[in-house]
């Protein structure tokens, strides 16, 4: 069973399109977060949400918006891509919104805006 | 500037050599966390040390945290092919924005 599971593993859009990343977790987590990390493995946080409720929202461009229907999906929608987004974005779950807890990461999503 | 700087950051040694690879910060971290990731996945928990001149060790891999807790190293013996992957720390900053701030991590290649 995949703990952080997210959809699809690979995305190649067009700029100006608009996508959807889905994310699940089966753990049993309050907190689930976005991350991206650039083609220097640079990993970044984007957004945090607890328990549906968003608790960290870093200078994101507004085009990127999160969506939590329950505490076990988080799923990231990013409106009019540009070149500059391509980079994989890793879902992550964590039992509690405690930064030393352990984090539960995805397997990414590669998205490649040509 | 980075908040985490990992040296070296890029590594690549033969199988049964020791190595060290350092996390360094001018700031006071409340706890910091090793994670190793492998080509195609995400990021995966090694371990989480809090208090200052902490050592942690799991198996072949020793982990310390400085007694100022501005700075981790990570050591591995007698290195193994399987001990290859990106190997990234990440910390909660004192009086920080209350989010977990990675470095670039280092890359490590263990030749058999």
């Amino acid at each position: 069973d995949t703990a952080v599971s997210q959809t699809p593993k690979y995305l190649v859009t067009q700029m100006g399109n608009d996508k959807s990343i889905k994310c699940e977790q089966n753990l049993g987590h309050d907190t689930m977060y976005w991350y991206k990390q650039d083609s220097k493995k640079f990993l970044k946080i984007m957004f945090s949400y607890n328990n549906k409720e968003l608790i960290i929202n870093e200078t994101v461009p507004n085009r990127f918006s999160p969506k939590s229907p329950d505490k076990a999906h988080l799923n990231l929608h990013i409106n009019s891509l540009e070149l500059g987004d391509s980079a994989v974005y890793f879902c992550a779950s964590s039992q509690v919104a405690r930064l030393n807890t352990e984090a539960f990461f995805g397997q990414g999503t590669r998205l490649t805006v040509v | 500037t980075q908040l985490l700087e990992q040296s070296p950051q890029f590594l690549s040694i033969q199988e049964g050599e020791n190595l060290t690879v350092y996390c360094n910060s001018s700031s006071v971290f409340s706890s910091l966390q090793w994670y190793r990731q492998e080509p195609g996945e995400g990021p995966v928990l090694l371990v989480t040390v809090v208090t200052g001149g902490e050592v942690k060790k799991l198996k072949r891999l020793t982990f310390q945290f400085g007694d100022a807790r501005k700075d981790s190293s990570l050591h591995i013996t007698a290195a193994q092919p399987g001990d290859t992957g990106l190997y990234l720390c990440a910390g909660e900053e004192v009086g920080g924005s209350e989010k977990l701030v990675f470095g670039k991590g280092t890359k490590l290649t263990v030749n058999p």
